[in-house]
């Protein structure tokens, strides 16, 4: 079946370093893959997104590249910010069955001053 | 554009008793997802709606449970007899359009515990 693992969580940084939040995936085919962020108190967003291999997803400054090969979709910024505190959360919806997303159990991320 | 609405917010409830939610999507939006979030993990599929028509549901969904869209609107999801094990986090999503391109648009939540 579909799945997504992330990395074990959870991780805290300062601010202005680097992120990186590892995903994987077991998929047939070529799924699209998203990135979701869910805010204290709020509702999951759609962060980022890659419909093909190779494609690279990016928004407020998080980056992601589809890599078939290494079936991975890893979220990347570059200096992180107090505000990008959150669980982060690796999805997949399947190319042939239907709508359904699966995600992976979610990073929290803190970042200190 | 209000986003998606979930009511309540939070519900406890003793075991055996039914419990429903209701679920307010973004008016144009055509389809309506209900997931499900225990502490420590990622939503877990439910069911969706394809306006009024129930389309797909998960094994998860027992015969305890069962959702409803009458007008293609709002949508409700009932839990009758509740045991510990439906406490969770119910998610509720909407979006417009179909794959490849949709979006989904999903509420805070209703927070069910089970006493």
């Amino acid at each position: 079946g579909n799945s997504v693992t992330q990395m074990e969580g959870p991780v805290t940084l300062s601010e202005e370093a680097f992120l990186t939040i590892n995903c994987t995936y077991t998929a047939t085919g070529y799924p699209s893959l998203f990135w979701y962020v869910q805010y204290p108190g709020e509702g999951l967003q759609l962060l980022l997104k890659a419909t093909k291999a190779d494609d690279k997803g990016s928004n407020k400054g998080f980056e992601a590249t589809y890599r078939k090969e290494t079936t991975s979709f890893h979220l990347e910024k570059g200096s992180v910010q107090v505000s990008d505190s959150a669980v982060y959360f690796c999805a997949l919806r399947p190319e042939t069955s239907g709508s359904r997303l699966t995600f992976g159990e979610g990073t929290q991320l803190t970042v200190n001053p | 554009d209000t986003g998606v609405s979930q009511n309540p917010r939070h519900k406890i409830t003793k075991r055996g008793q039914n419990v429903t939610f209701r679920c307010d999507p973004i008016s144009e939006h055509n389809r309506l997802y209900w997931y499900r979030q225990t502490l420590g993990q990622g939503p877990e599929f439910l069911t969706y709606f394809q306006n009024e028509a129930q389309l797909e549901k998960s094994r998860l969904l027992s015969d305890r449970f069962s959702a409803e869209r009458p007008k293609g609107s709002f949508s409700t999801l009932e839990i009758q007899r509740t045991e510990q094990g439906d406490s969770a986090m119910y998610l509720c999503a909407s979006s417009e359009t179909g794959v490849p391109n949709e979006k989904l648009f999903f509420g805070s939540g209703t927070q069910l515990s089970v006493l």
